[in-house]
């Protein structure tokens, strides 16, 4: 157990519609960070935030959005959606911001979108 | 931005030898070289790490080399067992975030 909690565990939706993926990171670490892991794509990564600030982004989509509030968790917004965002969403956590400091990630969410 | 290849795709080995999985990254500036393991329905766990200043790391049966010039890294994983059976990730940092290559499923054969 990485110490890192995801909810949902799974998700399915219709298409066109918003769902909220929630993350609560370590005790203790800042950061956070969210992927998405789709067969054909592999381990992407899609934003991170440390301490409630944006810090880095990645392949994110426009429909896609997230924050971090002041106790440190963080919910990534996923709105009208499509059949090809149908994958596992992983959160990670590390102490501070990243300069090489290891990830640990949760147990993830598989989204289905129908 | 960085880009990391993982070979070979699938690798099977007899429980009791080694596993070898390599990787290769473009950018020169990655500093950070961790190895996740993900077994099927879980995140991935991370395993060992190494950073650009250290050429090799050893914790029990897992190993990791780094060639900075080759811009490659491998982990070597001794005496398999079946529990090692699980998709294996490499990732390098560098620009500001961790870019992981394909992954690797490895199936040890009892």
């Amino acid at each position: 157990d990485s110490g890192v909690t995801q909810t949902p565990k799974h998700l399915i939706t219709a298409t066109g519609q918003r769902v909220t993926l929630r993350c609560s990171p370590r005790s203790g670490d800042l950061s956070v960070y969210w992927y998405q892991q789709s067969l054909d794509q592999g381990l992407q990564f899609l934003i991170q935030y440390y301490n409630g600030e944006e810090r880095a982004k990645g392949n994110i989509l426009e429909r896609f959005s997230a924050q971090q509030f002041p106790d440190l968790h963080s919910e990534l917004n996923l709105s009208s959606l499509e059949l090809g965002d149908s994958a596992l969403y992983f959160c990670a956590s590390s102490v501070g911001d990243p300069m090489g400091e290891t990830q640990y990630f949760g147990p993830g969410t598989r989204l289905l979108v129908l | 931005g960085e880009n990391v290849e993982q070979h070979p795709s699938t690798l099977s080995v007899q429980e009791g030898d080694s596993a070898v999985i390599k990787c290769t990254y473009s950018d020169s500036a990655s500093n950070y070289f961790p190895w996740y393991k993900q077994e099927l329905g879980k995140g991935p766990q991370l395993i060992i790490d190494i950073r650009s200043n250290v050429g090799e790391k050893k914790d029990q049966r897992i190993a990791v080399t780094l060639n900075k010039t080759a811009k490659h890294f491998s982990l070597h994983i001794t005496e398999t067992q079946p529990e090692d059976s699980a998709v294996y990730f490499c990732a390098a940092f560098g620009n500001n975030r961790l870019a992981f290559g394909k992954g690797n499923q490895v199936v040890v054969i009892p």
